[in-house]
């Protein structure tokens, strides 16, 4: 167990809709990142937070959005889902922010019908 | 091209032999390497981490760096069952608004009993 928890463990929607993930770090962890996995992209870098401030941006659409609340928590929101998001979404958290010991969650798998 | 390239696998061995996992990158700004290990239906989770060219040994692991090559290894000696995994390179640079890690595609082992 990595310490880092993430609801819903599986999620099936429609096109068109939105979904949130939700993502709590470890105890004491002040960063954390959001990675999508798909089969043929591997993990994908989104998005980082520190301490609640946005700190590094990767591939992520414009439809998603990602916030760190002041408890910690992050929350990933994906919008006018398509087929092709359909994917599992990893949380990740790390005591810094330049450390490359990253803490996974065991991810929200998303089906889009 | 990919910046960071790896084999997808899968690769099959009989338990007991030397395991021997690549990547090779294109981003000479690359200073950190880690391995992952990604079990099915789990979260990837760290094994190694090293900095810089050169070798790091942790029991029957070990990571190799050779940044003149761009080229990264991960040996896994006396190979059990319980190994088979995903195996994921991952690696990050420096400078500022990029130290999220990069990670290749990941390779699928499976030891034979």
């Amino acid at each position: 167990d990595s310490g880092v928890t993430q609801t819903p463990k599986h999620l099936i929607t429609a096109t068109g809709q939105r979904v949130t993930l939700r993502c709590s770090p470890r105890s004491g962890d002040l960063s954390v990142y959001w990675y999508q996995q798909s089969l043929d992209q591997g993990l994908q870098f989104l998005i980082q937070y520190y301490n609640g401030e946005e700190r590094a941006k990767g591939n992520i659409l414009e439809r998603f959005s990602a916030q760190q609340f002041p408890d910690l928590h992050s929350e990933l929101n994906l919008s006018s889902l398509e087929l092709g998001d359909s994917a599992l979404y990893f949380c990740a958290s790390s005591v810094a922010w330049g450390t490359g010991e990253l803490f996974f969650g065991e991810g929200s798998r998303l089906t889009v019908l | 091209q990919k910046e960071v390239e790896q084999d997808p696998g899968p690769l099959s061995v009989p338990e007991g032999a030397i395991v021997s996992l690549n990547c090779t990158y294109s981003n000479s700004a690359f200073q950190y390497f880690m391995w992952y290990r990604q079990y099915s239906r789990k979260g990837p989770e760290l094994l190694m981490y090293t900095y810089s060219s050169g070798n790091k040994e942790d029991g029957r692991f070990t990571a190799q760096v050779d940044k003149s090559s761009k080229y990264i290894s991960l040996f896994i000696r006396d190979s059990q069952p319980s190994d088979s995994a995903t195996y994921l390179c991952a690696m990050r640079a420096m400078d500022t608004g990029r130290r999220a890690l990069t990670f290749g595609s990941g390779t699928r082992l499976q030891v034979q009993p």
